[in-house]
């Protein structure tokens, strides 16, 4: 299995910060990665595709961009709504993974 | 607008079975992949198994395989997973997915509202 390392596991933020989330995939993928937000008792929702192709009906604040096998997800300007956890999935084979997933907290 | 709406929540005995049941609507229902994937009790996400609804061809987690198996029923526009021989670590929500269809086995753009499945003894 493709192993996906996520990080950092909590970030603590305010409204307006700026965040950054790291996946780091065990292998090349290709740039076959998602990220997908979750917040509590809901399922997950689809956000970014193919690295950095932004989901119909997402909040251009959303942006994401891949070096290799390192892939990163960036919230600009974090608004109220955006206090969930995330997560990065790799598609690149027929055995999908996911990242172990981050807690964005208000500080 | 697509929609994936699961069957409720299940407590089952360890080394039962249980079957969940995915009915989606808005979209021509063999035209995509359906996915599962499960979340155990404040965990993340783990892949279980796929179906390719217009030929029915499957794929299963190798943790999973012999033990899990995912059908659709195009009539109805449903697809179900089964996991047999229960054990404790597979209380967990199950979720069904629609696979976006661009690479391999993703993305998942829209999901069902999940279905907690309980093991107990």
């Amino acid at each position: 299995d493709i192993q996906m390392t996520q990080s950092p596991f909590t970030l603590s933020a305010s409204v307006g910060d700026r965040v950054t989330i790291t996946c780091r995939a065990s292998q090349s993928i290709s740039g076959w990665l998602a990220w997908y937000q979750q917040k509590p008792g809901k399922a997950p929702k689809l956000l970014i595709y193919k690295a950095s192709s932004l989901e119909s009906g997402v909040p251009s604040r959303f942006s994401a961009s891949a070096s290799g096998t390192e892939f990163t997800l960036t919230i600009y300007s974090l608004q109220p709504d955006d206090f969930a956890t995330y997560f990065c999935q790799q598609y690149s084979n027929d055995f999908p993974t996911f990242g172990q997933g981050t807690k964005v907290e208000i500080k | 607008q697509v929609h994936l709406v699961q069957s409720g929540a299940e407590v089952k005995k360890s080394g039962a079975s249980v079957k969940i049941s995915c009915q989606a609507s808005g979209y021509r229902f063999s035209s995509f992949d359906i996915s599962w994937a499960r979340q155990a009790p404040g965990q993340g996400l783990e892949w279980v198994g796929r179906i390719t609804v217009y030929n029915g061809k499957t794929k299963y987690a190798e943790n999973l395989q012999g033990r899990v198996t995912v059908t659709a029923d195009t009539s109805t526009a449903t697809a179900y997973m089964e996991l047999s021989s229960l054990r404790f670590g597979d209380t967990a929500v199950y979720y069904c997915a629609r696979v976006k269809g661009l690479g391999v086995a993703g993305p998942f753009d829209s999901w069902g509202q999940g279905t907690l499945v309980t093991v107990s003894s």
